[in-house]
């Protein structure tokens, strides 16, 4: 079993619709960042978070730690929305390894 | 302000063949790191860098090499090429850690070994 895992693998939506992708993980983490790979190929940073809630834009991530769980939400989602989004913890221990989920690809259509 | 940069964007190597990618940053981040990303696979980190001078192994070191002579430049070293190491290769940096701040990302190189 990974140790991050991400649901769902794969998400079509219609424009303007609510979007969630969720990453649960198994292990001890300080940090868990949110990732957005274009169809392209380059990746982007979008959050890091170790507690709570953060917003930026139409896009919200929130964590709870007790439950090992992370959500990433997009809100009035569009077309340039459209690419994979990936997980990733940081151990606990100050170790500089991540921790890869598979990725969600989501595809949003007008 | 141009990030991290990725040179070449694609390369196709014959079994055997050496090659170097290129990585530079231009924000004087301490922290860089190469990661390979295999089709439907996550990210996994090859080697890491927390300043001049010193390097580290990440978890699928093996048939590679890193160096790190100034703060700038962290090239990765392919020895004697595999059909195992096509993949789409990464460069990433950060300031400090990732415990306080995010990653940049290069646009990535493409490797096909034949």
């Amino acid at each position: 079993k990974n140790e991050v895992e991400q649901s769902p693998q794969n998400l079509t939506a219609q424009e303007g619709e609510f979007i969630t992708i969720n990453c649960s993980y198994s292990v001890g983490i300080s940090a868990l960042h949110w990732l957005q790979q274009h169809p392209g190929g380059g990746i982007v940073s979008l959050f890091m978070l170790s507690s709570g809630k953060k917003k930026h834009g139409r896009l919200i991530a929130t964590i709870n730690i007790q439950e090992k769980h992370s959500s990433l939400h997009i809100t009035a989602s569009h077309p340039r929305d459209s690419a994979v989004y990936i997980c990733a913890v940081r151990l606990q221990g100050g170790s500089e390894k991540l921790v890869f989920g598979k990725g969600t690809k989501l595809t949003v259509n007008p | 302000n141009a990030g991290v940069t990725q040179t070449p964007k694609f390369r196709i190597l014959k079994i055997g063949q050496s090659m170097t990618l290129q990585c530079a940053q231009d924000m004087n981040h301490n922290y860089m790191y190469w990661y390979r990303q295999d089709p439907g696979m996550g990210l996994k980190l090859i080697y890491y860098s927390v300043g001049a001078g010193i390097t580290d192994k990440g978890e699928v070191p093996n048939g590679y090499n890193v160096s790190r002579s100034t703060t700038e430049y962290f090239p990765l070293r392919l020895e004697l090429a595999a059909p195992s190491q096509t993949s789409v290769y990464f460069c990433a940096s950060s300031y400090l850690s990732v415990r306080n701040y995010g990653y940049t990302f290069g646009s990535g190189t493409r490797l096909t070994v034949v």
